[in-house]
């Protein structure tokens, strides 16, 4: 069983700093992995999608890249800013229904 | 990419009530899904919505509990029958777009219940 784990659980920064999101996954045989947001109370916007042949995707300050061998993702968001704070999940694809991490919970303060 | 529309976006429900929750989407989708999201929690897969068919369920969830529809391939409901506080939750409506392997998972607004 497909098991997701992201660290860390919550992240404070000041805004313009360089960030790192982590997102580790126990079984390497994936189709894809995909990286959301989500507001308070709200849905999820995706924001990334990583083909399991593929080793990163960017998408203006954000890039995320892949390592099936190891079992890693992470996101990189530069500069980050205020209104970057929201809660990050990952969500690994073995089949259409993903499996979710818990999700970092990043506060951006001015 | 898909849009979807969910309603009710938040709502307040009595204990014992139930309430039903509409996922529109703007194209047709085969794979279309409701989860639940509870406090501080991430998403747990309610059930596959199966357009024709009854619903395919996830362990510890039951047709009684959430009947859902799915009458064409843009439009689903779920209902949370006979709720209770512990039914406070955010319930969120999925599709997955593209082929398998290649596929990209989109979700509507949310519904937050609160059960009071």
């Amino acid at each position: 069983k497909q098991e997701v784990t992201q660290i860390p659980a919550a992240l404070s920064v000041p805004e313009g700093e360089n960030l790192v999101l982590n997102c580790s996954f126990t079984d390497s045989a994936i189709y894809n992995l995909q990286w959301f947001r989500q507001d308070p109370g709200k849905g999820l916007t995706s924001l990334l999608l990583i083909q399991s042949s593929q080793r990163e995707q960017t998408s203006g300050r954000l890039n995320a890249s892949l390592d099936k061998s190891s079992g890693r993702s992470t996101l990189y968001i530069a500069a980050s800013q205020p209104g970057d704070s929201a809660t990050y999940l990952c969500a690994v694809g073995g089949s259409y229904i993903p499996t979710f991490g818990r999700g970092t919970s990043l506060i951006v303060h001015p | 990419s898909a849009v979807i529309s969910q309603k009710p976006s938040r709502d307040i429900c009595q204990r014992g009530t139930s309430l039903t929750i509409q996922c529109q989407v703007d194209s047709q989708v085969t794979m279309m899904f409701w989860y639940r999201q509870q406090p501080g929690q991430s998403l747990t897969l309610i059930a596959t919505a199966n357009q024709g068919s009854e619903a395919t369920y996830e362990s510890g969830f039951v047709i009684d509990k959430f009947p859902i529809s799915r009458p064409n391939l843009t439009f689903s409901t779920l209902t949370v029958s006979n709720m209770s506080p512990e039914d406070s939750s955010i319930y969120l409506c999925s599709v997955a777009e593209g082929q398998l392997g290649s596929n990209t998972i989109y979700f509507g607004e949310g519904s937050w219940l609160t059960v009071v």
